[in-house]
């Protein structure tokens, strides 16, 4: 059982360039969730989805798309990377009400 | 949404108790309270979560006063290895109904001192 599980786990980016994080999970969640965290600060929320085929804007959405693909599935793009956008990223997945969240151990990017 | 307010920070000498407070006044009745750790980087840990009821696991006890504004997290034996920040959160309602959204604020950071 492997949880959450997120790729790459280290990715480096020139400016301009862009790329998708990928996130999968295999515990039947509804709900997914993609978060930064910058050093030293908290965990922030860019999007989650509470279902296939559903997406909502958390607290910091500027410069990110998602897809939810399927419903083990929930990908975060940047179309243009920005060095603001330098931070470690988590996907984290939950069920319903009342039950835990499980979080990937998440993605490194540098962007140059 | 309901708010968390978290001291920034605590020291606990090891093999005592630790207790984590934690504020959150404006909850909502259907709400519930969740404690998650992280250490060093890595993915946020669930530690535990409760409505009402005061609830124990093999990690932590969590305290909710009778009025539910407030909680207190306690590791009852500390360790080295709880060094950690720990996030009170509570599970808020989204823009649709169903949806569900875990909204982090900046935690308390816990030293254990040996």
């Amino acid at each position: 059982n492997a949880g959450v599980t997120q790729t790459p786990k280290f990715q480096v980016l020139k400016t301009g360039q862009s790329m998708t994080l990928q996130c999968a999970q295999d515990m039947n969640h509804n709900s997914m969730y993609w978060y930064r965290q910058d050093p030293g600060m908290g965990l922030r929320l860019i999007y989650y989805s509470a279902s296939e085929g559903t997406t909502d804007k958390g607290e910091v959405p500027n410069g990110y798309n998602v897809s939810r693909l399927n419903k083990r599935e929930f990908s975060l793009r940047l179309e243009s990377a920005a060095p603001s956008q330098t931070s470690v990223y988590f996907c984290a997945s939950s069920g319903l009400r009342g039950t835990e969240a499980f979080f990937g151990q998440g993605t490194r990017l540098t962007v140059v | 949404d309901a708010k968390t307010t978290q001291p920034p920070s605590m020291d606990c000498a090891e093999g005592r108790a630790a207790n984590l407070p934690c504020n959150h006044s404006t909850i909502s009745g259907n709400e519930y309270v969740y404690w998650y750790r992280q250490i060093h980087s890595q993915g946020p840990q669930y530690i535990i979560h409760g409505l009402k009821n005061n609830e124990t696991n093999e990690m932590a006890s969590l305290i909710i006063t009778e009025d539910r504004k407030s909680s207190t997290l306690i590791l009852p034996h500390a360790t080295l290895r709880d060094t950690a920040v720990y996030y009170c959160i509570v599970r808020v309602a989204g823009s649709n109904f169903g949806n569900e959204k875990l909204t982090f604020g900046t935690g308390t950071r816990l030293t254990i001192i040996p």
